[in-house]
């Protein structure tokens, strides 16, 4: 069964903190994406990436860096958390091949920050 | 930006009834696809419709597509207790380019089938 892995479910971190959220995918995508999702403002999306080593912003970067330095994982890094960050993480992937048809998301990771 | 905006954003229905979700966009579209979530899950693919398409059928669901008034509806028939969760529609607009392979989100609607 082909999945995507986020690797925690519920996180909990202090306001200052430099917090990793790691995503692992087994599909041999190409494409790799992470949103955020909070109540009233659907899924926005952070960054997302279209090959190893590269990346692109999304609609709300700020705050936010990412590495993809295999094909295979894509990280979310939250240099100096805040309590504004507090919310749901999502990563997808998808392939190159079928472009966007078919996002495959992972079960998502509920960060809060204190 | 957000792109796609879903109607109603709750709904409530009696097990076995039907359920219609529908989608507004802004811009032109190359494909339009609905996806599902439970709840605090992430979210599963459920049906894609591309632009030249009027309507698709998958199972219980049926998706209609109206590109002259930029909207779309999810359709689904008989419904049961466990389809309760959040629908969202998401579009892809891109043009190719870097800036490809994304798709867009709306808020969702979120459905309760009472048993």
């Amino acid at each position: 069964d082909v999945k995507v892995t986020q690797s925690s479910r519920y996180l909990v971190k202090r306001t200052g903190e430099k917090v990793f959220l790691e995503c692992v995918q087994d599909m041999d995508h190409e494409n790799m994406f992470w949103y955020r999702q909070d109540p009233g403002l659907g899924l926005r999306l952070i960054y997302f990436s279209y090959d190893v080593k590269m990346k692109e912003k999304g609609d709300i970067p700020e705050g936010y860096s990412v590495s993809r330095e295999k094909k295979e994982r894509f990280s979310l890094i939250l240099e100096s958390a805040s309590t504004n960050q507090t919310s749901m993480y999502l990563c997808a992937s998808s392939s190159r091949k079928t472009g966007t048809y078919g996002y495959t998301f992972g079960s998502g990771t509920r960060l809060t920050v204190v | 930006s957000q792109q796609g905006e879903e109607d109603p954003q709750a709904l409530s229905i009696q097990e076995g009834e039907n359920a219609t979700m529908n989608c507004s966009y802004k811009t032109s579209i190359n494909n339009l696809q609905w996806y599902r979530q439970n709840s605090g899950r992430g979210l599963v693919h459920l049906i894609l419709i591309r632009s030249n398409e009027r309507e698709k059928h998958s199972g219980r669901l049926r998706v209609t597509l109206d590109t002259s008034k930029k909207s779309s509806s999810l359709l689904i028939t008989a419904s049961r207790a466990a389809d309760t969760a959040s629908y969202f529609c998401a579009t892809d607009a891109s043009r190719g380019g870097a800036g490809s392979y994304q798709l867009t989100f709306g808020k969702g609607t979120k459905l309760s089938v009472i048993p």
